[in-house]
């Protein structure tokens, strides 16, 4: 069964960093792009960043730029996010999906909290 | 305020057909092909529309998709309970650079 499972969501304060971690099973990460995207609390999915297949090739949503760096490690089967100068806005459900445009396949999800 | 925009509620009875819609501009829906999502709360995001009116495997027919000029939509017939949840719209915005997602449309089976 094809699977991503997203991890290292916690409690963070303003200012600090987070990592986040998602792991793949029953494909090849090697073979996709990937995303990241997130939901705060009541509100809407917001699409956060993207990275093709092999990390040469970056995007990012101007709220993250600067701050949020995507990363995959195709040998481990896994994909990263690495929050540096976290903020409170942001809190959120972080999901990573694979896929170039479309994102065929989700995550559950992992909760991030930012506050002191 | 989102890029793409989508009514915030809709609603029908069991069997009735609904309707939502997704405006957009040329640099997104109007360059690009639309896909949409059924969300839960607590649960992952379920692609069940991709390039404008495909469903994906499993997918019931009772689901269809369009697109016209930089709008698009989405309709459900013979609506059911389980249908109740939160709807997005997305697609790729060429000034961007970057996916954008609908402001979403919470589905509510009477």
């Amino acid at each position: 069964e094809e699977q991503l499972v997203e991890s290292g969501g916690g409690l963070v304060q303003p200012g600090g960093s987070l990592r986040l971690s998602c792991a793949a099973s029953g494909f090849a990460l090697s073979n996709y792009y990937m995303h990241w995207v997130r939901q705060a609390p009541g509100k809407g999915l917001v699409w956060v960043s993207r990275i093709n297949v092999d990390g040469s090739a970056t995007n990012y949503a101007d709220s993250v730029k600067d701050r949020f760096t995507i990363s995959r490690d195709n040998a481990k089967n896994t994909l990263y996010l690495q929050m540096n100068n976290v903020r409170a806005e942001d809190t959120a459900v972080y999901f990573c999906g694979r896929g170039p445009n479309t994102i065929f396949l989700w995550g559950q999800g992992t909760m991030v909290t930012v506050s002191s | 305020q989102s890029v793409l925009t989508q009514p915030p509620a809709a609603s029908g009875t069991p069997g009735q057909r609904v309707t939502i819609s997704c405006s957009g501009s040329r640099f997104n829906i109007g360059s690009n092909s639309v896909h949409w999502y059924q969300h839960l709360p607590g649960t992952a995001p379920k692609l069940i529309m991709f390039s404008s009116s495909q469903r994906p495997s499993g997918i019931p027919d009772r689901f269809s998709g369009s697109k016209s000029g930089t709008s698009a939509s989405l309709a459900i017939s013979r609506l059911q309970s389980e249908d109740e949840a939160d709807y997005y719209c997305a697609t790729w915005d060429d000034s961007l650079n970057g996916v954008i997602f609908g402001g979403g449309t919470k589905l509510t089976v009477l």
